[in-house]
């Protein structure tokens, strides 16, 4: 099916530990993005991608290490989980002049 | 820098009467403007954008939004709103860089 896809849609898991989050995208869009979404802030930017091997920090980068070997996937990594890093994920994908398209979000819960 | 302001954290309205959901910004250059949706539980599905020619946009589910360069705002209106419209919205704005700012989130609430 075409579109984006996040998994997994729960996450739970404990402090210390590795997670990641999986994204894809079956549009061959260049440009992807991870963001987190938080009560009382918004949507913030985590990392972004113009491209396959082309990766940069946004607005929250600390904790997180993102790849982007193949167009279509672009995973998030949590090194080293925190109970700030509880939240939910979002992945969207797209081109600048038409806008972006959402994935469904993983709600990760650190303990 | 380019930022976005949604100054109402929620917005109440009756079911069948006109809805504005507003939004400025602040960005260099020419603006891209978008609105977005979000439903409990679910990703934030597109509903409009502006990104030249004329200001009143019109986009999904009956939403048009109404571009003010001198005022730099893009506030997000109804003619007659409907229950199934209660949900979260975001405005979202980016100027020559492809990344977007969103803005913070105004819950509508659509009474009977």
């Amino acid at each position: 099916d075409a579109g984006i896809t996040q998994s997994p849609r729960y996450k739970i898991t404990e402090t210390g530990r590795q997670v990641t989050l999986m994204c894809h995208q079956t549009w061959s869009h260049s440009y992807m993005f991870w963001y987190r979404q938080d009560l009382g802030h918004g949507l913030r930017l985590i990392y972004y991608s113009a491209a396959a091997d082309i990766t940069d920090k946004g607005e929250v980068p600390d904790g997180y290490v993102v790849s982007r070997s193949k167009t279509e996937n672009f995973p998030l990594t949590l090194e080293s989980a925190t109970r700030s890093q509880t939240s939910v994920y979002f992945c969207a994908s797209g081109q600048p002049l038409y806008g972006y398209t959402f994935g469904s979000g993983t709600r990760l819960t650190v303990v | 820098a380019q930022s976005v302001a949604q100054p109402e954290d929620q917005v109440n309205v009756a079911e069948g009467n006109p809805l504005t959901v507003k939004c400025t910004y602040s960005v260099s250059g020419n603006p891209y403007l978008f609105w977005y949706v979000q439903y409990p539980n679910r990703g934030l599905q597109f509903l409009l954008k502006y990104i030249t020619g004329d200001n009143l946009v019109k986009g999904s589910y009956g939403f048009e939004a109404e571009f003010n360069k001198s005022q730099t705002s893009f506030h997000l209106k109804k003619p007659s709103a409907l229950v199934s419209d209660s949900a979260l919205y975001f405005c979202a704005v980016r100027g020559g860089s492809y990344i977007p700012t969103f803005g913070r989130g105004t819950s509508l609430i659509v009474h009977p």
